[in-house]
């Protein structure tokens, strides 16, 4: 009964190849984000969704696509990865108001090789 | 635009003392700080949130404190213990959007 499960928890794979990570949570949260974690433990938001539209996009390249098929659901592609991407990527959910607190999965390690 | 910084990159307290984290934000107030907690390999796990107009909040043996002058919140955790070790992260919640502090790994030494 995981609240925010992401997969698959590690991905090595060798640069411009394309991959996707996936996210679910059965909170009935209707916000979720995509985070990324660089080496120097520092937590970037990249992407927030409200009710399955794209809110906030942090300057992100548009390699990376992020996509909600519905509310519970928020995956994120990234065509042609490169070197810099490696880090770990963490996917939240949180109701919509500013005193909500957000839930994290345990992330998702990327490794280019 | 807005920062969050959390001053100690690292901190280490002998066990059954107070551990004090400190957060400083620039720019404007949030109406909301929280306070997270962050195992190595998982995701950071909420702990406690305060309001602009609080002073204080306090869980078990967690204390949060926010003053707007100082635009500072300090974290306090009582009775250290060796399970408290973690790296903790201060978030500010604008308009669907978090921005976090670039956190304080506290070690409390037995």
């Amino acid at each position: 009964d995981t609240a925010v499960s992401q997969t698959p928890k590690y991905l090595v794979t060798q640069m411009g190849n394309d991959k996707s990570i996936k996210c679910e949570q059965n909170l009935g949260h209707d916000t979720m984000y995509w985070y990324k974690q660089d080496s120097k433990k520092f937590l970037k938001i990249m992407f927030s969704y409200n009710n399955k539209e794209l809110i906030i996009n942090e300057t992100v390249p548009n390699r990376f696509s992020p996509k909600s098929p519905d509310k519970a659901h928020l995956n994120l592609h990234i065509n042609s990865l490169e070197l810099g991407d490696s880090a770990v990527y963490f996917c939240a959910s949180s109701l919509q108001g500013v005193n909500q607190p957000q839930h994290f999965g345990d992330g998702t390690r990327l490794s280019i090789l | 635009s807005q920062k969050i910084e959390q001053n100690s990159e690292a901190l280490n307290i002998q066990e059954g003392k107070t551990a004090t984290l400190t957060c400083n934000y620039t720019n404007y107030s949030p109406a909301y700080l929280q306070w997270y907690r962050q195992d190595p390999g998982r995701g950071p796990v909420f702990l406690l949130l305060i309001r602009e107009n609080e002073k204080e909040k306090r869980k078990e043996r967690l204390k949060v404190t926010f003053d707007t002058t100082l635009k500072q919140s300090l974290f306090h955790i009582t009775a250290s213990q060796p399970a408290d070790s973690a790296t903790y992260l201060c978030a500010w919640r604008g308009t669907y959007k978090y921005i976090f502090g670039t956190g304080t790994r506290l070690k409390v030494l037995a």
